[in-house]
């Protein structure tokens, strides 16, 4: 089945703990990004990578950082979690041709920090 | 810059009513433009999508009309049904074909009765 995981689903974490969230896809999608949604704001990208060793920044990256070391991860780190970034994100991925730019999500990591 | 405004939720129907939920949206250029949909403790799902002025996207009964003249792409059912109820976002594709970054309303909920 085609599809994007996320781990963990649920965190609680305290302030300046360092974490990671994983992302994996294993549709062959060169296109991976990470998003956040918080209440009245929708959806905000935070950063996106084009391929393996391609990342770039989105609206929102402070207080994060990613890799892309291989094509199907794309791992999102908070080396040091304030209570701003207790937040619902979303992993996201699609090809990198076409103009249609259709993405497909994860289910979602719930993070709070304390 | 790019934004997609929707309408406040949330939104409340009985089974077997019409549904409408409005989007318009600030873009440059011909964005393409997308309805997702968020269950209960669920990722986003693509629900139905249009590249062009004009298009109509579809999906399980739900339909939206891309409208470059009101720059405006309304979500319609005609009978919704109880299984309905979720989380909808209205999205545009940006213009930066190297971000791709998905530009989202803030969502709005709606609650099917029986």
């Amino acid at each position: 089945e085609a599809q994007v995981t996320q781990n963990p689903r649920y965190l609680i974490t305290v302030t300046g703990k360092k974490l990671t969230v994983t992302c994996s896809q294993n549709m062959n999608h060169e296109y991976m990004s990470w998003y956040r949604q918080d209440p009245g704001l929708g959806l905000r990208q935070i950063y996106y990578s084009m391929n393996v060793e391609v990342t770039d920044k989105g609206d929102v990256p402070e207080g994060y950082k990613v890799s892309r070391k291989e094509k199907r991860n794309f791992p999102l780190i908070l080396e040091s979690p304030s209570p701003n970034q207790t937040s619902l994100y979303f992993c996201a991925s699609s090809v990198s041709t076409g103009a249609n730019y259709e993405q497909y999500f994860g289910p979602g990591t719930r993070l709070t920090v304390t | 810059g790019d934004s997609v405004t929707q309408m406040e939720g949330p939104v409340t129907l009985s089974e077997e009513a019409f549904l409408t939920i409005n989007c318009t949206y600030t873009a440059t250029g011909y964005p393409s433009l997308f309805w997702y949909v968020q269950y209960p403790g669920e990722g986003l799902q693509l629900l139905l999508k249009a590249t062009k002025a004009d298009d109509k996207g579809s999906n399980k009964g739900f339909e939206a009309t891309y409208r470059k003249e009101t720059t405006s792409f309304h979500l319609e059912k005609g009978s919704v049904q109880v299984s309905d109820s979720a989380v909808y976002f209205c999205a545009l594709s940006g213009t930066d074909t190297g971000r791709r970054a998905l530009t989202f309303g803030s969502g709005t909920r709606l609650q099917v009765q029986p």
